[in-house]
């Protein structure tokens, strides 16, 4: 079966600096996501991105984190100033148009000191 | 506001034994309702939907779920699970309009003692 693919797999940073955590979407798919999850806590919905844009976003993503897709395969997450309480792990997850499959990534754990 | 609650953190079950999850949804109508796995190290898998129709619906691994709209429960069942089965699964629910905006459940951990 196709993979969706998070890179790295694990990211310590300092507080204050910025992240980027990467994944490569299973290349025929046109909607792709983020998703992270606290430890403890649920798996929380994070930005739908369609056709360049973003198509919604909850109120964790604020101004702080914006994504992109530099290129025809890539899907960034960029944090700009990390804060303590961005340590999750996060999923990205791509589906094809016109069907309900959400496929997600192994994740990559964010873990900022 | 949409919400998930599975009650149960963690599950022991003997192999060989059958398996209930339960899962009990919040939404302003009937969504689309699915069961994740998450093995460790592995991302989400999707073991099953329900859209519409049969309320029981089939899933993957040997997995069922079923829908029952009087209680906004969709449990998850497998009969006789396998030490492959260890793993979180997770309940979700999201929109029938497009978008995917999936809310989650707490997850439940399944032991499986040999």
């Amino acid at each position: 079966e196709p993979e969706v693919t998070q890179t790295p797999s694990h990211q310590v940073t300092q507080m204050g600096q910025e992240v980027i955590l990467r994944c490569v979407p299973i290349s025929n798919h046109l909607y792709f996501y983020w998703y992270r999850q606290i430890l403890g806590q649920k798996v929380e919905f994070l930005v739908s991105f369609y056709n360049n844009e973003i198509s919604e976003k909850s109120e964790i993503f604020d101004d702080q984190f914006s994504v992109e897709r530099p290129d025809g395969s890539n899907f960034t997450l960029k944090i700009r100033s990390t804060k303590l309480e961005d340590s999750a792990m996060y999923f990205c997850a791509s589906r094809v148009q016109g069907a309900e499959k959400l496929f997600f990534g192994s994740g990559t754990q964010l873990s900022v000191l | 506001a949409q919400s998930v609650t599975q009650p149960d953190i963690h599950i022991t079950v003997s192999e060989g034994a059958s398996l209930e999850l339960r899962c009990n949804y919040s939404y302003g109508a009937t969504p689309y309702l699915f069961w994740y796995v998450q093995s460790p190290g592995q991302g989400l898998q999707l073991l099953l939907k329900y859209f519409s129709g049969d309320t029981l619906v089939q899933g993957i691994k040997g997995f069922e779920a079923e829908f029952k709209r009087s209680q906004s429960s969709f449990n998850l069942r497998k009969p006789s699970v396998h030490w492959s089965d260890a793993a979180e699964y997770f309940c979700a629910v999201g929109p029938k309009a497009a978008g995917n905006k999936l809310t989650f459940g707490g997850g439940t951990r399944v032991l499986v003692k040999p």
